[in-house]
């Protein structure tokens, strides 16, 4: 009964790929985020999503592309992977407060 | 644009002891809601605590408590009975209250999203 649910958890990749990261949530929210961890713990925003239309966009190159297809799933794609992607990826939902993370995606880049 | 700062990197206390957190942040809104994320090891992200700008009264949950300063811009936690499975970064963030739950752009003001602070590493010894 996991609540938001990222998959996979752990992504080894090398540069230049295209990878993707599944998200979604059984909490009914009508919102959905990403957010990135950087290698010194710093979350920020990404993305933000309510009813499937973009909401927030938090000057994230164009190789990350979201893709909403309802409002249960946000999921990831991101192209031409670079090492400075390399973070830990988590997704969240909310209907109000507070959000809800999932586990996070490990995106390791070689 | 809202900012978060917790000056402290690394705090440590001894098993059963208090320790207190410290969380300041700057915006020009009157409305809005701050948090307490905890993440162990296990990189999970809990809500530890949350605070609504317009309450007065310091949120608490069980050994969590929050001491709320609205005109100093502070949020503090403080961990009473401080315990084993306390160790964690412990992460103190920011939300508009904006006109909804998810939200939008307007003004340049992004509504719903989280804006975090720095962590805090926190270790407890036995």
């Amino acid at each position: 009964d996991t609540a938001v649910s990222q998959t996979p958890k752990y992504l080894v990749t090398q540069m230049g790929n295209d990878k993707s990261i599944k998200c979604e949530q059984n909490l009914g929210h009508d919102t959905m985020y990403w957010y990135k961890q950087d290698s010194k713990k710093f979350l920020k925003i990404m993305f933000s999503y309510n009813n499937k239309e973009l909401i927030i966009n938090e000057t994230v190159p164009n190789r990350f592309s979201p893709k909403s297809p309802d409002k249960a799933h946000l999921n990831l794609h991101i192209n031409s992977l670079e090492l400075g992607d390399s973070a830990v990826y988590f997704c969240a939902s909310s209907h109000g407060q507070p959000q809800h993370f999932g586990d996070g995606t490990r995106l390791s880049i070689l | 644009a809202q900012t978060v700062t917790q000056s402290q990197p690394e705090m440590s206390v001894q098993e059963a002891e208090t320790v207190t957190l410290s969380c300041t942040y700057d915006t020009s809104e009157s409305d809005y809601y701050l948090f307490w994320y905890k993440q162990p090891p296990s990189r999970q992200m809990i809500l530890v605590i949350r605070q609504e700008a317009y309450k007065q009264q310091n949120a608490t949950e069980n050994r969590f408590s929050v001491n709320f300063q609205k005109a100093a811009k502070s949020f503090s936690l403080k961990i009473s009975d401080s315990q084993l499975g306390d160790a964690a970064m412990y992460f103190c963030a920011y939300r508009s209250a904006g006109a909804s739950s998810g939200s939008r752009t307007a003004g340049g003001t992004s509504y719903g999203k989280l804006t975090f602070g720095q962590g805090t590493i926190l270790t407890v010894h036995p």
